[in-house]
């Protein structure tokens, strides 16, 4: 089955520690992206990706990263440098970049502060 | 930034009820998607409204592009349990390169 694996499913920081979220694709999709979910709100852009080696920061960049080095691969870093990670991260992707285009998520990772 | 505001925030109905949701911008919009999003799910993508005035059938779920196409709107007929979740309206961003989610409408449906 083609689709979006996201992992892991719950991921736990402590304070001043950088994690990654995983999030591969098998839908031989060019264009990627990261959200962040807050609880009551919509989603948020963090980062999001045209084509391999290439990505634009989206909304709420500010203390993550992330690397395009694979087509099937586009994993995010939270740092320590965001304050507040506790939230819902979503990977999604779409056949290109684009306006028309409709995008397909993963499961989500729930990240917790410890 | 580009934003969108969707009213209402929240919405519960009684099974067989109809709802609507509504997707605003102040700007002219080239055109929008909407999403489902079960409770603990991810979104789940529904349509694409792209002409003035579009109008489009799934079921018992009717989508409109307003004739400015600056709004949206989602109504459910006779609503159900399973209706239940989040619904986005997404437009693209100003560049046409990545999606503007609004802040949802959460339906919630007593049987």
């Amino acid at each position: 089955d083609g689709g979006i694996t996201q992992s892991p499913k719950y991921l736990f920081r402590k304070e001043g520690q950088n994690v990654t979220l995983s999030c591969e694709q098998n839908l031989n999709h060019d264009a990627m992206y990261w959200y962040r979910q807050d609880p009551g709100q919509g989603l948020r852009l963090i980062y999001y990706s045209q084509i391999v080696n290439d990505f634009q920061k989206g909304d709420i960049a500010e203390g993550y990263s992330v690397s395009r080095e694979k087509k099937e691969s586009f994993p995010l870093t939270v740092t320590s440098a965001q304050k507040n990670p506790t939230a819902f991260y979503l990977c999604a992707s779409s056949i290109e970049a684009g306006e028309n285009q409709p995008q397909h998520f993963g499961d989500g990772t729930r990240l917790s502060i410890l | 930034g580009q934003q969108v505001m969707q009213i209402p925030q929240y919405q519960h109905v009684q099974e067989g009820e109809d709802f609507t949701t509504y997707c605003n911008s102040s700007t002219t919009l080239s055109n929008i998607q909407w999403y489902k999003q079960r409770p603990g799910g991810h979104p789940v993508f529904l349509i694409q409204l792209v002409k003035s005035g579009e109008v489009k059938k799934q079921k018992r779920l009717t989508f409109q592009f307003g004739e400015a196409k600056k709004n949206s709107s989602l109504h459910i007929t006779a609503t159900q349990t399973t209706d239940v979740g989040t619904y986005f309206c997404a437009p693209a961003n100003q560049a046409g390169t990545a999606l503007i989610f609004g802040k949802g409408t959460t339906l919630s449906v007593s049987s």
